[in-house]
């Protein structure tokens, strides 16, 4: 079955500091994966997409990894603001059919 | 439009009611998505139009559930008979090609409350 994974379910951290948001999927065969930010009440936002054969793209103070050999993905947020206060979405897509998201991870930054 | 519009915002409706959500996916994008996202819950696919046709309706829960797509443009969920677990945002998205390999830009969401 092909699922998305994510951890932590949520997280709190002090605005300024760093974190690290994982994914793992068993989708297969895969095509590529993206990282979404939800905040709420909005749609979700495009942060990053990559294919299999990139390891890392970065947009600002986000960085996605991918490990296309262990089925793993990671969203480094850097010098976090209060702003960055969201849903994170893990999504990976086979070729022609329906995306198969993660339930998310949930980041709460702090004064 | 500049971005994926969808109407209304919000929703309050008695149960056995038909509702009727609309999707003004982004001028040009072929490809036009329906999700339900429950409170705390990912994203559930429901259905996937290319152009007016759609190769995939798997996602969609029961037959109250149907959407259409005309004009290659606007759609519209219409759910009948609402039940109180139909309550939940509903998300559209459009992709200029199949989302599998295209960007995917979604709209605000329609909320449902279902009483």
């Amino acid at each position: 079955k092909n699922q998305v994974e994510q951890s932590p379910q949520s997280l709190i951290i002090l605005e300024g500091k760093n974190c690290t948001l994982q994914c793992n999927y068993t989708v297969s065969p895969f095509s590529n994966l993206r990282w979404y930010k939800q905040d709420t009440g909005r749609g979700p936002v495009s942060l990053t997409i990559m294919t299999f054969s990139e390891n890392t793209k970065s947009n600002g103070r986000y960085t996605a990894t991918l490990d296309a050999d262990t089925k793993q993905s990671s969203l480094h947020i850097t010098a976090s603001q209060l702003s960055d206060s969201a849903s994170y979405i893990c999504v990976v897509s086979l070729l022609n059919t329906p995306l198969v998201f993660g339930k998310g991870t949930r980041l709460s930054v702090i004064a | 439009g500049a971005g994926v519009s969808q109407s209304p915002s919000n929703k309050v409706t008695e149960k056995g009611k038909d509702v009727e959500l609309r999707c003004d996916p982004i001028s040009g994008h072929t490809a036009l998505y329906w999700y339900r996202q429950s409170l705390g819950q990912g994203l559930e696919f429901l259905i996937y139009f290319q152009g007016n046709s759609a190769p995939d309706k798997s996602g969609l829960p029961s037959d109250r559930f149907s959407a259409e797509r005309t004009g290659g443009s606007v759609s519209t969920l219409t759910i009948q008979r609402t039940q109180q677990e139909d309550s939940a945002v509903y998300l559209c998205a459009s992709s200029l090609i199949p989302a599998g390999v295209g960007e995917l830009f979604f709209g605000e969401g329609s909320r449902l409350t279902v009483l």
